[in-house]
Formats: structure tokens, sequence, C-alpha cells
């Protein structure tokens, strides 16, 4: 149990498109979810908290304008990256927290590969 | 503080060995540690937790200590395995949430 799914595996877009990213739970409610990037040969950099049907909390530095999240479902969150630049390719992860489960538990996603040329 | 992301530090070890990777913490109201394993091209992966009130925790084939007064955290790896190499990251959480945030990361590299 505790799957967590990322649609696309992996993006290839031009600059200035926008692209979505959907993360979703697949045997579990999720009601908070986490979006992550990560550059290579670095760590999970936490971007934004998306809580179901409210506005997702960012991290500081994190444009909310560029990086769209919805969380419309218990078992769908989406990120948007608006007008994408080659300085967004980088490898965005999502994590989900289980409904009524431990408040630390977190099932990450196998990740989004975007590259913007 | 956030951990910021730096050139991963590597460890090499020989098949068979035990492997002792280390963190820093760096909140001290952190109350909940874990430690994953990422692949290359692939999210991370649940190894062990460990909570505040405790010192040490045993999985199969891993050990994880705990060492507040220095906000010191590590995994012990017994036997390693080619299965094993990875990248492995601590993540530290003071429960604002349920978020985590991840240290810099150790690649291990395992030699048959």
């Amino acid at each position: 149990g505790a799957v967590v799914s990322q649609h696309p595996s992996w993006v290839i877009c031009k600059s200035g498109t926008s692209v979505k990213i959907e993360c979703r739970s697949l045997d579990f409610q999720a009601t908070t979810m986490f979006w992550y990037r990560q550059f290579p040969k670095q760590s999970l950099m936490l971007m934004a908290t998306s809580n179901e049907g409210s506005k997702a909390t960012y991290e500081q530095g994190v444009e909310k304008d560029k990086f769209l999240i919805n969380h419309a479902s218990l078992t769908l969150s989406t990120l948007t990256v608006t007008s994408a630049h080659p300085e967004d390719s980088s490898f965005y992860i999502c994590s989900a927290r289980r409904a009524g489960g431990s408040g630390n538990e977190q099932f990450f996603g196998p990740g989004t590969r975007l590259t913007v040329l | 503080g956030e951990s910021v992301g730096l050139h991963l530090p590597t460890l090499s070890v020989q098949e068979g060995d035990n492997s002792i990777i280390n963190c820093a913490y760096s909140n001290s109201a952190s109350d909940y540690f874990i430690w994953y394993k990422q692949e290359s091209g692939k999210g991370p992966q649940f190894i062990i937790d460990i909570r505040s009130n405790m010192d040490k925790r045993q999985g199969q084939r891993v050990t994880v200590l705990l060492n507040k007064t220095v906000k010191h955290l590590s995994l012990q790896i017994a036997a390693t395995q080619p299965g094993d190499s990875a990248v492995y990251f601590c993540a530290e959480s003071a429960n604002q949430g349920g978020k985590l945030i991840f240290g810099q990361g150790t690649e291990l590299s395992v030699k048959p």
C-alpha cells in the first residue's frame, strides 16, 4: 500500500511553454502533498506544501505565480510550471501524507524529469 | 535553517563490509528523523526512522543512531551489498505540518 505516482515521468518542452505535472496517491487519501525540486547531485528542496481544498503554502524564494499548485481532491495534486525556462529544468518529486496517519509519514512519487529547451 | 544542496560527498566500501553514513541536522527542535535511499532517476525510498525520544533503532541490516547533544544522525548498513549503491539522505521534521527538511546526501558506492 501507500503508492504515489507521478505523470509524466519525463517531459521536454520549449522555453516559454507551460508544463503540468500530476501527483496521485493510488491507494490512500492524502490531505497534504508536498512538492520538491532536485538538481543534479543535490538534495531535495521543498518548494511548497499543498493541502486539499486550500491554497498551497510556498517556501521562501519559490514563486507562487510561476509554480501553480492545485490540490482539488484527496488523491490528486498538480504542479504547473508556467512560462518554463531552461533554469527550470530539474527533477520534480512529490510526496503525500496519508489522511489520518502519522503527521510525519510521507510517501514519495517516482519523480518527473523536466527539460526545458 | 534550510539545508542547501552541495556537491554530494561519496563513500566507497567493499561488498560485505559495514557502511556508516553520517548526517548533521540543523534544527534543535526537530523531533523526527528519517533516512531515505535514492537510486538514480527515482524518488526517495524510506529506509528507517527514529523519534527524538530514542537514540537507536534497528531494522533489517540497518541501524540508525541519534545524538541530540551534537545534532548528529548516522545510518549503519551491515554487510553492504552492491544493491545498496545509491544516494542516502537524512531528513528532519519539527512537526511543522509534517514538513521534511533534507540533508545534503551521501553517495554510497559498493565495490564487488
